[in-house]
């Protein structure tokens, strides 16, 4: 079965410090996408990072980098320098395409705050 | 451009009842996914349709049903509502063709059912 599990239910960080975000999936298929989604108060799920399995280089966006390790199945999100903005409930998530369709498989996220 | 829509935002229902959720994609989009969100918990995939076709669906009751209208905007409709059945509802469009793949979100319709 395709599962995401998150570890961590909730993580705090100091503002301008680094944190890291863990998350393990399992699946049968061969190629396929991870995701990191950033959910704040206001409800929109908003895509942080993607990563395509077959790359070998990991992801990066300005502060936000990620830790892809294949074999291990291990997909963790690196946050540089925390803003306050960052503050919000954090889903990694895996494409599933089997059966003909194509979803997204989240962990049950990780709350994530910054303190001044 | 505008993003993907979804209407209303807040929805209160007694049991029973009967719901409709509405969903615009981004303009060029043609496949939309519906995902439940429970409070606490990361979203719960209940449908996908592609060109007006349902591709996949999750492991949902019959009492909740979708359809795709030809221009790409969606239903989800949810008969006979349960106190279980209030969650966020988020609607997600993506292109539905072969390359990068990525779901756009919808800010959700948050239903409660009283």
């Amino acid at each position: 079965a395709q599962t995401v599990t998150q570890s961590q239910p909730e993580m705090s960080v100091q503002e301008a410090e680094t944190v890291t975000l863990s998350c393990t999936y399992d699946t049968s298929e061969s190629d396929y996408y991870l995701f990191w989604y950033k959910q704040p108060p206001s409800r929109q799920m908003i895509l942080v990072i993607r990563q395509e399995a077959y790359k070998q280089q990991n992801a990066t966006e300005n502060r936000f980098s990620v830790n892809f390790q294949k074999a291990a199945k291990s997909f963790s999100l690196k946050i540089s320098d925390s803003q306050l903005g960052d503050a919000a409930m954090y889903f990694c998530a895996y494409r599933c395409a089997l059966g003909g369709s194509e979803k997204l498989v989240f962990g049950k996220g990780t709350k994530l705050t910054v303190n001044p | 451009d505008a993003g993907v829509t979804q209407s209303p935002t807040h929805l209160i229902k007694t049991r029973g009842q009967h719901v409709t959720l509405r969903c615009s994609p981004i303009s060029g989009h043609k496949s939309v996914s519906w995902y439940q969100q429970v409070l606490g918990q990361g979203p719960q995939f209940i449908f996908q349709y592609y060109e007006k076709e349902e591709r996949g669906r999750g492991n949902f009751p019959d009492r909740f049903s979708a359809r795709q209208f030809p221009n790409y905007s969606s239903e989800l409709n949810v008969n006979a509502l349960l106190l279980g059945d209030s969650a966020l509802y988020l609607c997600a469009s993506s292109t539905g063709l072969a390359g990068p793949w990525e779901q756009f979100f919808g800010p959700g319709t948050r239903l409660t059912v009283l």
